[in-house]
């Protein structure tokens, strides 16, 4: 059964850093990932999403790569700022499911500092 | 603007009730779908539907009911034999042979 997993749970850092989300999934007979962002309280909003095609991603900051052979996908966002913050899960789809068949990882907490 | 609305924002239950969460969308998505998010957990597939008047158990269904009645409408029922309920809902919804999927705002369920 896939799972998908996120390290770390939660991550603080000053403003304008660079950082690095992590995202793995067992099963690598995925067809494509998705990052998305949530703010406390509120629905998700897709990011980015690669096909398996793909080796990555780009939205503005946000780079995503992704990484089959190894079940890994990484977000990269550049020049973090304090509207950053929120909690960013990776999904990948369900084996056989419809395309909102999605098996989500619990998430990485994001914190920028002013 | 198109999107996808959630009622009620905040639902507290009794034990013993049945409680209905709304999920309404107007981008004319075929699929629509429930899932359950838990403090600090990702979210689970409830129920998902990809055509009227028919659905599909996703991996955690039991003690939920759903309809699809309309296209634009898909309600969740929490009945009493979730023994468990107080979490995060979340409706969303996709059109066939797109990828892209849509996030209402989300229901809060507390069992009181």
């Amino acid at each position: 059964k896939q799972e998908v997993t996120q390290i770390p749970a939660a991550l603080s850092v000053p403003e304008g850093e660079n950082l690095v989300l992590n995202c793995s999934f067992t099963d690598s007979a995925i067809y494509n990932l998705q990052w998305f962002r949530q703010d406390p309280g509120k629905g998700l909003t897709s990011l980015l999403l690669i096909q398996s095609s793909q080796r990555e991603q780009t939205s503005g900051r946000l780079n995503a790569s992704l990484d089959k052979s190894s079940g890994r996908s990484t977000l990269y966002i550049a020049a973090s700022q304090p509207g950053d913050s929120a909690t960013y899960l990776c999904a990948v789809p369900a084996y056989g499911g419809s395309q909102g068949n999605l098996i989500f990882g619990k998430g990485t907490k994001l914190s920028v500092k002013p | 603007d198109g999107g996808i609305t959630q009622s009620p924002k905040y639902l507290f239950r009794k034990e013993g009730q049945n409680v209905t969460l709304s999920c309404e969308q107007n981008l004319n998505h075929d699929a629509m779908y429930w899932y359950r998010q838990d403090p600090g957990q990702g979210l689970r597939l409830i129920y998902y539907s990809q055509i009227v008047n028919d659905f599909q158990k996703g991996d955690i269904a039991e003690g939920y009911s759903v309809s699809r009645e309309k296209k634009e409408s898909f309600p969740l029922t929490v009945t009493s034999a979730q023994k468990n309920p107080t979490a995060f809902y979340l409706c969303a919804s996709t059109q066939d042979n797109s990828n892209t999927i849509y996030f209402g705002e989300g229901s809060w369920l507390t069992v009181v």
